[in-house]
């Protein structure tokens, strides 16, 4: 399936630590998307990284994308407690929304 | 930004009875909006792709008759669990894109359960 794999599933850090997530596919893309989801709500858009983009930014996100590894990674420094959440990668063939995947999710947990 | 309510976010109901959800985008038109289950702990599992004035595309394994979805207008999708049973229990999501950034809105989720 073209569902994404996750690593690491689960990521335990100090608050002030750096947390990297990275996600690989496997067949090509048009955009990569990284979502945050608090427990039990719904998703929050982070950042959309385009096919012949290799790095992009968002305050304390930065995200990279290689296509010839198909796969990607988010980094979010300086940690804060509460970006405790649940980030998902989300691979897409174009901008219609069709045949859009999740990856599986890694779960963050910043200790204060 | 754009928003997408979804309603209700959380219902409870008895094995045998029937379920609507309702998605709305509030400040954009949508001719598409995505339906997604999730388990807990769990990623999200695209069920079905609602077009406005058109059926609806279901993935694979998903059971069309049991998850009815109906696209009434450009700004509302609905998804009925019908006869829902206790493992139609489930974290239920929809979305719709913005189709000039391609961004994806989230509602809030929905989360049913069935006794």
């Amino acid at each position: 399936s073209q569902q994404g794999e996750e690593d690491p599933q689960a990521l335990s850090i100090q608050e002030g630590e750096n947390a990297t997530m990275n996600c690989s596919y496997k067949t090509s893309i048009n955009n990569l998307q990284w979502y945050r989801q608090n427990s039990g709500r719904g998703l929050v858009h982070l950042i959309l990284i385009r096919s012949n983009e290799r790095e992009k930014h968002s305050g304390r996100l930065r995200v990279t994308l290689d296509t010839s590894k198909k796969s990607s990674s988010l980094l979010i420094t300086a940690s804060r407690a509460a970006d405790t959440a649940s980030y998902f990668c989300a691979t897409a063939f174009d901008f219609t929304g069709n045949q859009f995947y999740f990856g599986t999710g890694t779960s963050l947990t910043v200790i204060p | 930004g754009a928003v997408v309510s979804q309603h209700p976010s959380w219902v409870i109901c008895k094995s045998g009875t029937s379920v609507k959800i309702e998605c709305r985008s509030l400040d954009f038109q949508a001719t598409t909006m995505f339906w997604y289950r999730q388990f807990p702990k769990q990623s999200l599992m695209l069920m079905a792709t609602s077009n406005e004035g058109s059926k609806a595309t279901y993935e694979q394994g998903v059971e069309k008759d049991k998850f009815l979805i109906n696209h009434a207008s450009l700004t509302l999708s609905t998804l009925t669990v019908t006869s829902a049973h206790p493992e139609d229990s489930s974290f239920y999501i929809c979305s719709a894109p913005h189709t000039n950034t391609g961004e994806l809105f989230f509602g809030e989720g929905s989360r049913l359960t069935v006794l």
